[in-house]
């Protein structure tokens, strides 16, 4: 089945800073990459996705590359301001299936 | 509002006891749904894919007869913790995917708490 690696665990960041957390996974058939962001007890909020006919796409200060090759997509975040600390999770998934999860990376935006 | 709806959203129970959770898609109707269990600090951990109308596909190290679960409609599945224990409090989620627009929505969740 689908293995998802998601690094860094934690990030701590300056404000205007730019964050990059990093996965990988390893079902080569998966062709959906969602990211997440998550507040504890709370469900996750779906902040941006890929699907593996797009190589990059990007939303205000949020991006999301994937290289399908190498098998591992990336989520930028430009110009971090506070209210960008959270959970972040990505995921992988083919068509019609479960999404798995990364462990999560606990980004702290300092101001 | 929500697309998909999940109940409780914290129940406490006593150990031995069983809790049902349901999760029910209000817009779309969901062939497949999924269980996921969260423990604080941790990640969502995929239990089961449920079946509408059949039997549920459960991960591996996810007891079947612990956790049942069915999907006996097109928008409703329900997770039943059976002889519940305290090492069985946790945060469940549920998510289902609405096949037209190929999109995944999540419930809102449900903390299980047993004492």
């Amino acid at each position: 089945g689908e293995n998802v690696e998601q690094h860094p665990s934690t990030l701590s960041v300056q404000e205007g800073d730019s964050a990059v957390i990093k996965c990988t996974y390893s079902d080569s058939a998966s062709n959906y990459f969602p990211w997440y962001k998550q507040e504890l007890g709370k469900r996750p909020q779906l902040i941006i996705d890929i699907r593996s006919n797009v190589g990059e796409k990007k939303d205000q200060r949020i991006a999301v590359t994937l290289n399908k090759t190498a098998k591992h997509f990336s989520l930028h975040i430009t110009e971090t301001q506070p209210e960008d600390s959270a959970v972040y999770f990505c995921a992988a998934s083919m068509r019609g299936t479960a999404l798995i999860f990364g462990k999560g990376t606990t980004l702290s935006v300092s101001s | 509002g929500a697309v998909v709806s999940q109940h409780p959203s914290r129940v406490i129970c006593k150990s031995g006891t069983s809790v049902k959770i349901e999760c029910r898609s209000l817009d779309f109707q969901a062939t497949t749904m999924f269980w996921y269990r969260q423990f604080p600090k941790k990640s969502l951990m995929l239990m089961a894919t449920s079946n509408e109308g059949s039997k549920a596909t459960y991960e591996q190290g996810v007891e079947k007869d612990k956790f049942l679960i069915n999907h006996a409609s097109l928008t409703l599945s329900t997770l039943t913790v059976t002889s519940a224990h305290p090492e069985d409090s946790s945060f469940y989620i549920c998510s289902a995917r609405d096949p037209a627009l190929d999109t995944i929505y999540f419930g809102e969740g449900s903390w299980l708490t047993v004492v």
